[in-house]
């Protein structure tokens, strides 16, 4: 299974955007990069996933590089609810495997 | 659409007990999976069903067992509760275990064995 590599916390100021990083370097051509984040004892909350083209949604942007050995998650305009874990996973079949994440931390 | 719902919510047994979780998933999803959060372990992949089979099974010992029923809707056993048991238990619904399919989570189910 592909690992994944994040930095264990990153800081934003509010209002400004959120680059989280993550790094794929073993990941397979058919595997899916994931991204969730968790809010403190809640459950995981899907954010976005993607293949190889960048994606795009309500939340969030994904960025995967063409070598796919990487990718951006990229909230736009962060806010305070956006301070979380966030996760980034190469799914393998439909088990996901998370790894420490990191802790956004949206500060005022 | 509901999301995926989880019950009990919060719930306290006491060692050597056993105890049963619940899980619906999001209407049309086939597949269901469990994971067991905890501080130190973090999250971790218990198993998987589709279609009522049990496709993966994560690295836990027997006591840990589930199925799944034709509606879709899955249920966890954990017999001969130990304290090391205490953890959130999540599940998560997608369509089905094709690669690419959105996985969503619901909120848990707190156990506290005492």
């Amino acid at each position: 299974d592909a690992k994944t590599t994040q930095p264990p916390s990153m800081d934003c100021a509010e209002g400004r955007a959120a680059n989280l990083p993550c790094n794929h370097s073993t990941i397979s051509g058919n595997e899916y990069v994931y991204w969730y984040r968790q809010i403190h004892s809640q459950g995981p909350q899907y954010i976005i996933h993607g293949l190889k083209n960048n994606e795009t949604n309500e939340m969030a942007s994904l960025i995967i590089t063409e070598d796919r050995k990487s990718s951006t998650l990229i909230l736009p305009h962060a806010t305070l609810r956006d301070t979380a874990v966030y996760y980034c996973i190469v799914l393998a079949g439909n088990m996901l495997t998370f790894g420490g994440g990191t802790r956004l931390m949206v500060k005022p | 659409k509901a999301g995926v719902t989880q019950t009990p919510r919060y719930l306290i047994k006491t060692r050597g007990q056993q105890v049963t979780l619940s899980c619906s998933p999001i209407s049309g999803h086939r597949s269901v999976s469990w994971y067991q959060q905890t501080p130190g372990q973090g999250l971790q992949f218990l198993f998987e069903y589709f279609s009522e089979t049990q496709r993966n099974k994560g690295n836990f010992p027997g006591r840990f067992s589930g199925r799944q029923f034709s509606n879709s809707r899955s249920e966890m056993n954990v017999s001969t509760l130990e304290l090391g048991d205490s953890a959130l238990y999540l599940c998560a619904s997608s369509l089905g275990p094709d690669r690419g399919n959105t996985i969503y989570f619901g909120e848990g189910s707190w156990l506290t064995v005492v």
